[in-house]
């Protein structure tokens, strides 16, 4: 059966920090992927989606950046942090052909991150 | 910008009732998606129907969609205080970008 990891599940970072979000996914190959962020008590913004290693789409221009060294593995990173950024990030990814999602998504369990 | 919005915000109501939750968007689709989340947990996909489906059932879950007017709504029927959660619909877009976009969520809160 497939199944979605996701680490830390809580992050208190400082300003200015680095960040290194970790995402994989076992089960399945050549899965499509997805960052979002949620704000407290608000909807889901996606940040960055992948269909294929190394393939990145960014929906939102800010400082985090993400990478799929392999073909299960979705990093998100920053190289400084900013107090904008705490929030709850969820990873997720789906199976369907053209990513229309017809299977549905599968979502990891978050990380909480602060930044402080 | 969210696609789709969520009506109303949040909804309490007593176990054994029904629930209903509406939500709107604002381009073509090519399938809306129901979504639960509990309290800092992730999200847990309950139930698709596709831009040419009108009604969808699933247990206690009865999903419509209307094409016409933008609008769809999820009804939870005899519902439990397990039930309380926040609930999401989701849209993936016909042409163009191949991901979810999510409105902002109905708070449901049950009773007992």
């Amino acid at each position: 059966s497939q199944t979605i990891h996701q680490w830390p599940a809580t992050l208190v970072q400082p300003v200015g920090s680095p960040l290194s979000l970790e995402c994989t996914v076992e089960g399945t190959s050549n899965p499509n992927l997805y960052w979002y962020r949620q704000a407290a008590g608000r909807g889901l913004q996606l940040l960055f989606y992948s269909v294929g290693i190394g393939q990145i789409s960014s929906e939102v221009p800010q400082n985090l950046s993400a990478s799929r060294p392999q073909d299960r593995q979705f990093i998100l990173s920053s190289k400084k942090l900013l107090l904008s950024d705490s929030g709850f990030y969820l990873c997720a990814w789906s199976g369907s052909v053209q990513g229309r999602g017809l299977d549905g998504y599968t979502f990891g369990s978050g990380t909480r991150l602060t930044v402080v | 910008s969210q696609q789709g919005e969520e009506d109303p915000q949040a909804l309490s109501i007593q176990e054994g009732e029904n629930a209903t939750m509406n939500c709107s968007y604002k381009t073509s689709i090519n399938n809306l998606q129901w979504y639960r989340q509990n309290s800092g947990r992730g999200l847990v996909h309950l139930i698709l129907i596709r831009s040419n489906e009108r009604e969808k059932h699933s247990g206690r879950l009865r999903v419509t969609l209307d094409t016409s007017k933008k609008s769809s709504s999820l009804l939870i029927t005899a519902s439990r205080a397990a039930d309380t959660a926040s609930y999401f619909c989701a849209t993936v877009k016909d042409t163009g970008r191949r991901a979810l976009t999510f409105g902002s969520g109905t708070r449901l809160q049950v009773q007992p």
